[in-house]
């Protein structure tokens, strides 16, 4: 049971906009703590996609974009792309437990 | 550009002790936490813990008592070891590391390739 909650899976198809939601609570993500979004290919370690709630390190597609609202985040991905199939975690720190917590993550299908 | 390189034995029996190594490339070792996860089917990915460059630590309590991680600065090089280890312990580890300046907003940027680390009698 992770302390982050995702949906298993989600799906689109080619060109549609699917949006993966992260669910915490207020020691982690409702505490102001930044949200982090990987995305993990398989076989592949994780990439850093989005940091500090919606912002993009260099090269990551302007479709992909973070946001967050009280205790939860959203990843939302716009033009989908056979290439976007793959896991996506969130993650965040968590006062409680002193520590970096992720959620289950969730399958993107495309 | 910055690569963090991992290596490391991937079978062990049970109660053995689980040892990694992690070096860094291309970048300063110094202004970031060093940080060592791992994930498993079960339960997903998991922070283990992590060091600063000075050597200061921080371990997920339910691994505290097992867990060790130290660093080598001369050498751009940070260790894992999780003694007495159980089937539960069988996982891919992952180093990686975090802005210490923006700790909580930076992201973990940089990933090594991962090792699989298997428990079994």
């Amino acid at each position: 049971q992770s302390v982050l909650t995702q949906p298993p899976s989600v799906s689109g198809a080619p060109g549609q906009t699917v949006t993966i939601s992260c669910t915490g609570s207020s020691s982690n993500i409702g505490a102001a703590y930044g949200v982090n979004w990987y995305q993990q290919l398989l076989g592949t370690a994780p990439k850093l996609l989005i940091y500090g709630n919606s912002n993009r390190p260099s090269g990551v597609p302007d479709r992909l974009s973070g946001s967050k609202s009280g205790t939860s985040a959203s990843l939302a991905i716009t033009g989908l792309q056979a290439e976007d199939e793959a896991d996506y975690y969130c993650q965040s720190y968590d006062s409680r437990l002193s520590g970096w917590v992720f959620g289950g993550g969730t399958k993107l299908t495309v | 550009q910055v690569q963090l390189q991992q290596w490391g034995a991937g079978l062990l029996k049970p109660s053995e002790t689980l040892s990694l190594n992690c070096a860094m490339y291309g970048g300063s070792f110094s202004g970031f936490h060093w940080i060592w996860i791992r994930q498993t089917p079960g339960k997903g990915l998991e922070w283990i813990g992590e060091i600063t460059h000075s050597g200061s630590t921080n371990y997920k309590s339910s691994l505290r008592s097992r867990v060790t991680i130290s660093v080598d600065p001369s050498k751009n090089q940070f260790s894992l070891k999780l003694r007495s280890v159980t089937d539960a312990d069988t996982a891919i580890y992952y180093c990686t590391r975090n802005s210490a300046a923006d700790y909580y907003f930076s992201g973990m940027d940089v990933w090594g390739q991962g090792t699989t680390v298997t428990v079994s009698s």
